[in-house]
């Protein structure tokens, strides 16, 4: 079973900067499988990246996604307040569990 | 826009059954698509319990495959998850989602439905 690690734990940055979050899977993926959400307290997740670099119906430019392997990471070009969340990326396996998530990474406003 | 709600009992014995439902609007549970259940214990992360499709085929987490079912209502056009011999453990907002458009990842999330297990 493939594990994912997210990092940092918390990021906390301004609007306007520049986020980058990480997540490293236990061995090789492919990448079409590697997918980002955030979600907001209260909320279901909401897919932002798909096959690790397609952003999904609706998601803002300044959203991206990039990797191979086992190392993956979500870049926000400049922060809207409305960024501040918590993400996660998840790996779809080709036999269960079907969906395997990373532990997060809250992005607050520091 | 496919609408997914979940419903059921939001307290739970433990060693007793939990058992959702997901109704879908705007959408065909028949379409040829994965319907899974995710749940999200209070301010942890998420984890996937299971999967059905249209045909009725199923999967589960190797971690709950002994206690967890899943099955399709096609004349009501929803789905529904059993969790048998609950714990505190169980104690999570349960999501019924669907799978995106693209594959391999999740675009339909219902809102959510806090499940306790407590006595």
């Amino acid at each position: 079973e493939i594990v994912l690690t997210q990092s940092p734990g918390t990021l906390s940055l301004s609007p306007g900067e520049r986020a980058t979050l990480s997540c490293r899977a236990s061995q090789s993926v492919s990448s079409r499988y590697v997918a980002w959400y955030q979600q907001k307290p209260g909320q279901a997740p909401r897919l932002l990246i798909y096959g690790a670099s397609n952003r999904a119906t609706g998601i803002a430019d300044r959203f991206s996604g990039s990797g191979s392997g086992t190392d993956f990471t979500l870049t926000i070009s400049r922060l809207e307040p409305e960024d501040f969340a918590v993400y996660y990326c998840q790996h779809y396996g080709t036999s269960p569990p079907r969906y395997t998530f990373g532990q997060g990474t809250k992005l607050q406003i520091k | 826009q496919v609408q997914l709600q979940e419903s059921g009992p939001g307290l739970v014995k433990p060693s007793g059954t939990l058992s959702l439902t997901c109704a879908v609007s705007s959408g065909s549970i028949s379409s040829p698509k994965w319907w899974s259940w995710v749940r999200q214990p209070p301010g942890k992360g998420l984890e996937w319990i299971g999967e059905i499709y249209h045909t009725g085929n199923t999967n589960y987490s190797p971690s709950l495959r002994s206690r967890v079912s899943i099955s399709l209502d096609k004349s009501k056009n929803q789905f529904s998850l059993m969790l048998t011999s609950v714990t505190a453990a169980d104690t999570a907002v349960y999501y019924c989602v669907r799978e995106s458009t693209y594959g391999s990842s999740i675009d339909y999330w219902g809102q959510g439905t806090l499940v306790t297990v407590s006595s």
